[in-house]
C-alpha cells in the first residue's frame, strides 16, 4: 500500500528553528509538496520538491531524499502564525496525489 | 484576484438527505480536484476533472457520490442518501494547466459537512 508518515504534533518556541520530517512509500514518485493549513482553513502551497537536495525559500526550506524515501520541512524564526498542520503530500506513478495525516505544530512564546 | 471558493461552507444533513456541495475555481483554471478530509486527517483525492471531462473518479467512496463540471468551470458534488461517515470536509482545489502534476494546486476553505 501507500504511506506517508509524519509526527502527529510537534511544539516549538518562538525565533526557534524546527524540522518537520516526512517519510513516504508509494508507487512510483513524481515529486512532493508540503502545505500549510490553518484549523478551519484552505490547506496553502508552501514548496514542492522533485530532484534531490534544498530548496530555500525566505524562512522555510524543504528538503528531498529520494533514495531514502525522506523530506523535511525546515521552519526559521518561529512566529506565533506559524501554529498551524503542515501536510506532506506526494504524487505517485499515476499522478494521483498522496497526502500524509499533517504534522500540528504548536508555538509557544 | 479571487481564489477557489466553496459553498455552503456548513452543511448539516440528516441522515438520508441529498446534498450537492459547490466549487467556484479560479477562472482560467483547467484542472479541479475534489478531496475529502476528515478531522485530523489530511486530504483524500475523490476525483479529478480536466476542463468537463471528469478524468479520474477512482478515490468516489461509492455510488452515491457524484460529480460534475459540465461547462468546465463551476464544480458540483452530489452526495446521495446521506451516512454519518460522510461527514468531512470536503476541500476543492484547482490549477492552472492540464498537466496536473506541474502545477500548484489552489484550495478553497471547503464545505463542512455533518451528517446527524
Amino acid at each position: 500500500g501507500q504511506n506517508i508518515d509524519q509526527p502527529t504534533e510537534m511544539t516549538a518556541t518562538e525565533g526557534a528553528i524546527v524540522q518537520i520530517n516526512c517519510t513516504y512509500q508509494t508507487s512510483g514518485f513524481n515529486g512532493l509538496f508540503w502545505y500549510q493549513q490553518h484549523a478551519g482553513e484552505a490547506p496553502t502551497f508552501l514548496s514542492y520538491n522533485v530532484l534531490d537536495g534544498l530548496e530555500e525559500k525566505g524562512r522555510f526550506s524543504s528538503f528531498l531524499s529520494r533514495s531514502k524515501g525522506y523530506s523535511y520541512l525546515l521552519l526559521k524564526e518561529l512566529q506565533m502564525k506559524d501554529s498551524a498542520s503542515y501536510l506532506c503530500a506526494v504524487y505517485d506513478s499515476n499522478y494521483q496525489l498522496i497526502w500524509g495525516a499533517g504534522t500540528k505544530l504548536i508555538i509557544k512564546p | 484576484g479571487a481564489g477557489v471558493s466553496q459553498s455552503p461552507r456548513y452543511k448539516v444533513a440528516k441522515r438520508g438527505q441529498d446534498v450537492a456541495l459547490r466549487c467556484d475555481p479560479i477562472s482560467g483554471h483547467v484542472s479541479l480536484f475534489w478531496y475529502q478530509q476528515a478531522l485530523g486527517q489530511g486530504p483524500e483525492f475523490l476525483t479529478y476533472f480536466q476542463n468537463e471531462a471528469q478524468l479520474d473518479k477512482s478515490g468516489l467512496p461509492s455510488d452515491r457520490f457524484f460529480a460534475e463540471r459540465p461547462e468546465g468551470s463551476v464544480s458540483t458534488l452530489k452526495i446521495q442518501r446521506t451516512q454519518q461517515e460522510d461527514s468531512a470536509v470536503y476541500l476543492c482545489a484547482s490549477s492552472l494547466g492540464a498537466e496536473q502534476h506541474i502545477y500548484e494546486q489552489y484550495f478553497g476553505p471547503g464545505t463542512r459537512l455533518t451528517v446527524t
